[in-house]
């Protein structure tokens, strides 16, 4: 049990274009998830925790209107990544809290070319 | 602010062989602590997490962690290493232990067990 699904896995866009990223929890409801960036050979760097009803918050230094997450149901939220450029590629990795611990999805590739 | 170190890129250890990936703290009031694994292409699992109470912790597939308040460490340790158990290990840390707040990870340590 305690599956977190995110989609796409992989996706690769023109500069400019704007991305959308999705996390399910797939057979429990998460009332919090979060979101998360990893550079290659670092460590995952909170950006933003994303509560079911409210706006996100988000960590000192990522850009609200840059990165906009919605979480309009207990079992999804998104990631928004607008007006992409290169700088934007990275791994992004979702998390929705169940049974007190945190619970992963998969992960995002992001290339912007 | 919190912190997590650990000090290992990769920790090579041979199949039988008992193992111990390293992890430090540093934290402001009392420490939840965490230790996830990550597979090729798969999320990151949970293994285990101390609270608080016995500072030995057991986990998923036969690890054990050790809280050591004085040294402010929480090594992952495994009696008996599997080929299987290769993979990219992260310590995390949280103000609060109830996963309401984002994790605080380490670099992760590459963990090769060698036939």
């Amino acid at each position: 049990g305690a599956v977190v699904s995110q989609h796409p896995s992989w996706v690769i866009c023109k500069s400019g274009t704007s991305v959308k990223i999705e996390c399910r929890s797939l057979d429990f409801q998460a009332t919090t998830m979060f979101w998360y960036r990893q550079f290659p050979k670092q460590s995952l760097m909170l950006m933003a925790t994303s509560n079911e009803g409210s706006k996100a918050t988000y960590e000192q230094g990522v850009e609200k209107d840059k990165f906009l997450i919605n979480h309009a149901s207990l079992t999804l939220s998104t990631l928004t990544v607008t007006s992409a450029h290169p700088e934007d590629s990275s791994f992004y990795i979702c998390s929705a809290r169940g049974r007190n611990i945190q619970y992963f999805g998969a992960g995002t590739r992001l290339s912007v070319l | 602010a919190q912190s997590v170190a650990q000090p290992e890129d990769q920790v090579n250890v041979a199949e039988g062989n008992p193992l111990t990936v390293k992890c430090t703290y540093s934290v402001s009031g009392n420490p939840y602590l965490f230790w996830y694994v990550q597979y090729p292409n798969r999320g990151l699992q949970f293994l285990l997490k101390y609270i608080t109470g016995d500072n030995l912790v057991k986990g998923s597939y036969g690890f054990e962690a050790e809280f050591n308040k004085s040294q402010t460490s929480f090594h992952l340790k495994k009696p008996s290493a599997l080929v299987s158990d290769s993979a990219l290990y992260f310590c995390a840390v949280s103000p609060r232990g109830g996963g309401a707040d984002g994790l605080t990870f380490g670099k992760g340590t590459h963990l090769i067990i060698q036939p």
